[in-house]
């Protein structure tokens, strides 16, 4: 099993939808997660911490379920310049290394 | 935010030549910072852990000797890849941690060996 797994994707929605992204992770001691933004060729950028309690951001909600070991990203009513992959990562062992799942592709259309 | 600067942005290198990547934290100090590496419609990943003063910390699978990691100072490391062959070819990108294990990524290297 991989330590982070997400959504395949890609995902194609319309202007003004809402999209939601799941992520899982293998080690349960696991503290720190993060959902990432990434453009294409380009670095993945920090998007919002998932916090136990939750977190919203603008349109943006991210999500921490514990018992069932995933976070979720929310996407409401979706831009065109929201169009990227979404990576989720989480901090994971001693060592706090960083683990990224393999991102999941958005692309909102007109 | 949290400001890192990664340098060359990109580089083509022929077979058995060397390569070094800087990455630097321009507006912090980094007791950590990170490498990874990126395929094409990959993940990132990890390839090691750099601590400022002591040695790199590699994850299993990657070579120490091939990939010398050095972490001179609490704003500067950097990656060389020795002999780089053309399965070298990657985005090399370097994060850094300012002391919230949130992450911030330099705009990363994109490396082809010819």
């Amino acid at each position: 099993r991989k330590e982070v797994e997400q959504d395949p994707g890609p995902f194609n929605v319309p202007e003004g939808a809402t999209v939601a992204f799941n992520c899982t992770y293998s080690n349960s001691a696991s503290q720190s997660f993060f959902w990432y933004r990434q453009d294409c060729r380009k670095e993945p950028k920090l998007l919002m911490s998932v916090y136990s309690s939750g977190n919203e951001d603008g349109r943006f909600t991210a999500q921490l379920n514990r018992a069932s070991q995933y976070i979720s990203l929310l996407i409401r009513d979706s831009k065109l310049s929201d169009s990227a992959t979404y990576l989720c990562a989480v901090l994971m062992g001693e060592d706090n290394d960083m683990r990224f799942g393999a991102g999941t592709r958005l692309t909102v259309k007109p | 935010g949290a400001v890192v600067s990664q340098h060359p942005s990109w580089v083509i290198c022929k077979s058995g030549t060397s390569v070094k990547i800087e990455c630097r934290s321009l507006d912090f100090q980094a007791t950590t910072m990170f490498w990874y590496r990126q395929f094409p419609k990959q993940s990132l990943m990890l390839m090691a852990t750099s601590n400022e003063g002591s040695k790199a910390t590699y994850e299993q699978g990657v070579e120490k000797d091939k990939f010398l990691i050095n972490h001179a100072s609490l704003t500067l490391s950097t990656l060389t890849v020795t002999s780089a062959h053309p399965e070298d070819s990657s985005f090399y990108i370097c994060s850094a941690d300012r002391g919230t294990y949130e992450q911030y990524f330099g705009p990363g290297t994109r490396l082809t060996v010819t």
